[in-house]
């Protein structure tokens, strides 16, 4: 069992529609980010979010953190094409230094 | 400029083998990271230094050694090659900000390692 869980695992949508993908643990976090990782490159990092119920826009990007900072979702709105890639979150357990757990990963691909 | 830079990108080469891939960072950072992407895309940490020093060691077999000649390098050295270190290795880099916090981790475009 990974330490976060993200949901869905694959997503294929069609250009303008709207998605949520979700990204949960068992265990509490200090600090989670949300990375993009295209074909062929390392992950980006898009926001971070440190404080519980904290939620951030990003351009068509909503990233919230949950009350109890064990979960945190994204919410694309209207996809496009340039969407198209791997979501990682990733966090820094409570108490521990330095060491950032990525999630499971969703690959999303948006059609034209 | 490459922030982070790894090489090689490809490494193809047979079972048993000894492989070495080096990554270096401009970004000034002191702290540095080695990321194995399997398969399946799953990022999982094996090693990271700060100022050189060894701060977190994963269950990695002994088979793999990191080294960091100076803050701005990070080496992985493979010894033995298993059928199984196929993957892709991504190196990265941060500043830290506190102790609970990794801060940004900017990656390298990640070495593609294939076992035959």
């Amino acid at each position: 069992t990974q330490l976060l869980e993200q949901s869905p695992q694959f997503l294929s949508i069609q250009e303008g529609e709207n998605l949520t993908v979700y990204c949960n643990s068992s265990s509490v976090f200090s600090s989670l980010q949300w990375y993009r990782q295209e074909p062929g490159e390392g992950p980006v990092l898009l926001v971070t979010v440190v404080t519980g119920g904290e939620v951030k826009k990003l351009k068509r990007l909503t990233f919230q953190f949950g009350d109890a900072r064990k979960d945190s979702s994204l919410h694309i709105t209207a996809a496009q094409p340039g969407d198209t890639g791997l979501y990682l979150c990733a966090g820094v357990k409570d108490g521990a230094t330095n060491k950032l757990i990525f999630g499971t990963g969703t690959l999303l691909a948006v059609q034209p | 400029d490459t922030a982070v830079s790894q090489t090689p990108k490809y490494l193809v080469t047979q079972m048993g083998n000894d492989k070495s891939i080096k990554c270096e960072q401009n970004l000034g950072h002191d702290t540095m990271y080695w990321y194995k992407q399997d398969s399946k895309k799953f990022l999982k940490i094996m090693f990271s230094y700060n100022n050189k020093e060894l701060i977190i060691n994963e269950t990695v077999p002994n088979r793999f050694s990191p080294k960091s000649p100076d803050k701005a390098h990070l080496n992985l050295h493979i010894n033995s090659l298993e059928l199984g270190d196929s993957a892709v290795y991504f190196c990265a880099s941060s500043q830290v900000i506190s102790g609970s916090f990794a801060g940004e981790l900017f990656f390298g475009e990640g070495s593609r390692l294939t076992v035959l």
